[in-house]
C-alpha cells in the first residue's frame, strides 16, 4: 500500500469544524482513500472512504484533491466525543496482501 | 450485542506459556483479521483469513498461529509467549468480494507477558 503523511496532532474547539489533512503523493489509480479513527481504549472505527469524488456520510465528509495527491477529512461540528487518533489509509483493492496498513495517524484534541 | 467480540479482554501470562485469544463475529462476513498495536503506534497485521480454508500470513506472523474454526470464529495463539508480545490485539472482519470494503473491529484484548 502507498504511504500517507499526516500531522502528528491537531487541536480544535468544540462545535467548530475540523479539517484533518492527509498527503499521499504516490497514490495509484486503484487506491481508495480510507479514514478510520480510534477512540481511547477502543478498536478502530471506520469513518469514510472514497476514490475520486468527494464523499459525505453521517459522520464526516471527505474532500479529495483533483490530482488525488492529498485529501481532507472534515468533521463539520466537532464534539468532545470526536477526540481520537485519525488514520488516513490507502487501500489498493487490485490485489496483493489483504489488511489495512496503519501509520501513526493524527491525534485530534478537542477543547471544550 | 457487539458485532465483533473478543475474549478475554485482558490477560496477564508468563513467559513460555501458551495462550489463545478468541474472536467471534455476527456480521456474517467471510474475511477476518488479527492485528497487533504497540503503544503510540498504528496497528500491524498478523494474520488474515478469506474463509475457513484460506489463511494467510500478515506483516508480523512470527511467533503466532491462527485457527479459523468456522466462518464466525477466528482464534490467535501464542505458542510460547515472550515479553515483547505484550500489546493490544484487535480482531476485525470485512465482507468478501466488496470492491472497496470497510473493516469492523472488536474492542481489543490487552495482553501482558511477564
Amino acid at each position: 500500500d502507498a504511504k500517507t503523511t499526516q500531522p502528528n496532532s491537531m487541536e480544535s474547539n468544540e462545535e467548530e469544524p475540523v479539517h484533518l489533512p492527509c498527503n499521499h503523493s504516490t497514490i495509484s489509480g486503484t487506491d481508495y482513500i480510507h479514514w478510520y479513527r480510534q477512540l481511547p481504549s477502543q478498536g478502530p472505527e471506520y469513518v469514510i472512504h472514497g476514490l475520486t469524488s468527494n464523499v459525505n456520510n453521517r459522520m464526516a465528509s471527505l474532500a479529495i484533491a483533483e490530482d488525488r495527491k492529498s485529501s481532507t477529512l472534515i468533521l463539520h461540528r466537532a464534539t468532545l466525543r470526536d477526540a481520537a487518533v485519525y488514520y488516513c489509509i490507502l487501500r489498493d483493492v487490485g490485489g496483493g496482501a489483504d489488511g489495512l496498513t496503519f501509520g501513526k495517524g493524527t491525534h485530534l484534541i478537542i477543547q471544550p | 450485542d457487539a458485532d465483533v467480540t473478543q475474549t478475554p479482554r485482558n490477560r496477564i501470562t508468563k513467559t513460555g506459556k501458551r495462550i489463545m485469544l478468541e474472536c467471534s463475529q455476527t456480521k456474517g462476513h467471510d474475511r477476518m483479521y488479527w492485528y497487533r498495536q504497540d503503544p503510540g503506534l498504528g496497528l500491524r497485521l498478523i494474520y488474515y483469513s478469506f474463509d475457513v480454508k484460506d489463511i494467510n500470513k500478515g506483516e508480523i506472523s512470527d511467533g503466532y498461529s491462527v485457527s479459523r474454526q468456522a466462518q464466525a470464529k477466528f482464534s490467535l495463539s501464542l505458542e510460547s509467549a515472550i515479553p515483547n508480545q505484550t500489546a493490544l490485539y484487535f480482531c476485525a472482519t470485512s465482507p468478501l468480494g466488496a470492491p472497496d470494503y470497510e473493516q469492523y473491529f472488536g474492542p481489543g484484548t490487552r495482553l501482558t507477558v511477564t
